[in-house]
């Protein structure tokens, strides 16, 4: 496509509640990024996918969060259980390689009752 | 631990104005630098990306430089314009990998 889309744009969830948030990068780019961003906060790193390699799952901040790519491709990031504090707008971005300039989706903007 | 510092969190200037906005970052050890805008309730915008081997990098109105040795960027906006009213983020990549962002700077250009 001709940018990153992500999908849903508006989540409203009550707490304790399962939600997945998707990410289709742009055409041919093979890293995958993940940020999350706070009311008022700066960006905070998630998940970094590279290729065929291992991603890089350093920033995840408990094991209620995971994500996959499937394919190379799309990305779905997963949140169980949700926490009011979980609310925040989930951005994602790809680049051509792992060195490459990043391009951001508009974000999936989460609310967590 | 590398750390990306921003200067000043807010700034507010009269239309037409020279500006610059200053980054900076603990370790040198950088791949390349990378300048984004962000509006309201929007996604980032990719603005400007400096390798670690380039000193500037220009795109119109913008023209952002690196000193790697000393840790610093600048992005300097010139004959500012209501609509470069925005949050303004930098952005360093270590070798390969994540970029790790500063808080950045809130810029309001006054009509």
């Amino acid at each position: 496509g001709a940018g990153v889309s992500q999908s849903p744009s508006n989540k409203v969830t009550e707490k304790g509640k399962d939600v997945e948030l998707r990410c289709d990068p742009i055409s041919g780019h093979t890293a995958l990024y993940w940020y999350r961003q706070s009311l008022g906060q700066g960006l905070e790193f998630l998940i970094y996918f590279q290729g065929n390699s291992a991603p890089d799952k350093s920033g995840l901040p408990s094991d209620r969060f995971s994500a996959e790519r499937t394919g190379g491709s799309v990305s779905t990031l997963t949140i169980q259980r949700t926490q009011q504090e979980d609310s925040a707008v989930y951005l994602c971005a790809s680049s051509l390689d792992n060195t490459g300039e990043l391009f951001f989706g508009e974000g999936s903007r989460l609310t967590v009752l | 631990k590398q750390e990306v510092t921003q200067i000043p969190a807010a700034l507010s200037v009269p239309e037409g104005e020279n500006l610059v906005l200053n980054c900076s970052f603990t370790d040198s050890a950088i791949y390349n630098l990378q300048w984004f805008r962000q509006d309201p309730g929007k996604g980032l915008t990719s603005l400007l990306l400096i390798q670690s081997s380039q000193r500037e990098q220009t795109s119109g109105r913008l023209n952002a430089s690196l000193d790697k040795s000393s840790g610093r960027s600048t992005l300097y906006i010139a004959a500012s314009q209501p609509g470069d009213s925005a949050t303004y983020l930098c952005a360093v990549r270590p070798r390969g990998g994540k970029l790790i962002f500063g808080q950045g700077t809130e810029l309001s250009v006054k009509p």
